[in-house]
């Protein structure tokens, strides 16, 4: 079964440094998107794109964050000046219409020094 | 704006035994009802989904759920648990096809503890 796959399992980054957090959505989908979990707390929505630009984002999705789907396979969150509060679990999830269910991948842990 | 609840952190229960994980939801909007399962270190995966029809919908691994309108919940059931099925179940709420971007509101989740 096609997965939605997420590069780097673990990113360990310093205060301040620009992360980039990878996701190969599966090929025939075409709406995206990107969830946090802060430990212990609930998942939490951040930003949904489709047709090559975000159609909504949440009040976490400040300027500091960006998305990107640069070649027609990878979908990328940046966080341009990470803080120790953006520590979390991020999860990048697809599917092939927005009422259908979403297929989230195994998450990126980022880890804010 | 649509909110998910779950009424219950942790559902210790024994092996064989029926359990109910609670939901509730509040929206102005019609909703679709899904939920989640995360095993450690993994991601979420889909259990269930109620877009519209028949209110009580079937899903994987011999769980099921039921849409009540009137009470605004969509309880998690399965009449019988093994301790493969100790995880975090998640409940999820995505507006209806009004403007729907198609994003999910997740509850705080349910551990789920599955005892010998």
């Amino acid at each position: 079964e096609p997965e939605v796959t997420q590069t780097p399992s673990h990113q360990v980054t310093q205060m301040g440094q620009e992360v980039i957090l990878r996701c190969v959505p599966i090929s025939n989908h075409l709406y995206f998107y990107w969830y946090r979990q802060i430990l212990g707390q609930k998942v939490e929505f951040l930003v949904s794109f489709y047709n090559n630009e975000i159609s909504e984002k949440s009040e976490i999705f400040d300027d500091q964050f960006s998305v990107e789907r640069p070649d027609g396979s990878n979908f990328t969150l940046k966080i341009r000046s990470t803080k120790l509060e953006d520590s979390a679990m991020y999860f990048c999830a697809s599917t092939e219409g927005y009422i259908q269910p979403q297929h989230f991948g195994d998450g990126t842990r980022l880890s804010i020094l | 704006a649509q909110s998910v609840t779950q009424l219950d952190s942790q559902v210790p229960v024994f092996e064989e035994a029926p359990v109910e994980l609670r939901c509730n939801y509040s929206s102005s909007v019609s909703v679709y009802l899904f939920w989640y399962v995360q095993y450690p270190n993994q991601g979420l995966q889909l259990l269930l989904k109620y877009l519209s029809g028949s209110t009580l919908v079937k899903g994987i691994n011999g769980f099921e759920a039921e849409f009540n309108k009137s009470q605004t919940s969509f309880h998690l059931r399965k009449p019988s648990v093994h301790i493969s099925d100790t995880a975090e179940y998640f409940c999820a709420v995505s507006a209806g096809p009004s403007g729907n971007t198609g994003k999910l509101i997740f509850g705080q989740g349910t551990t789920l503890q599955v005892k010998p």
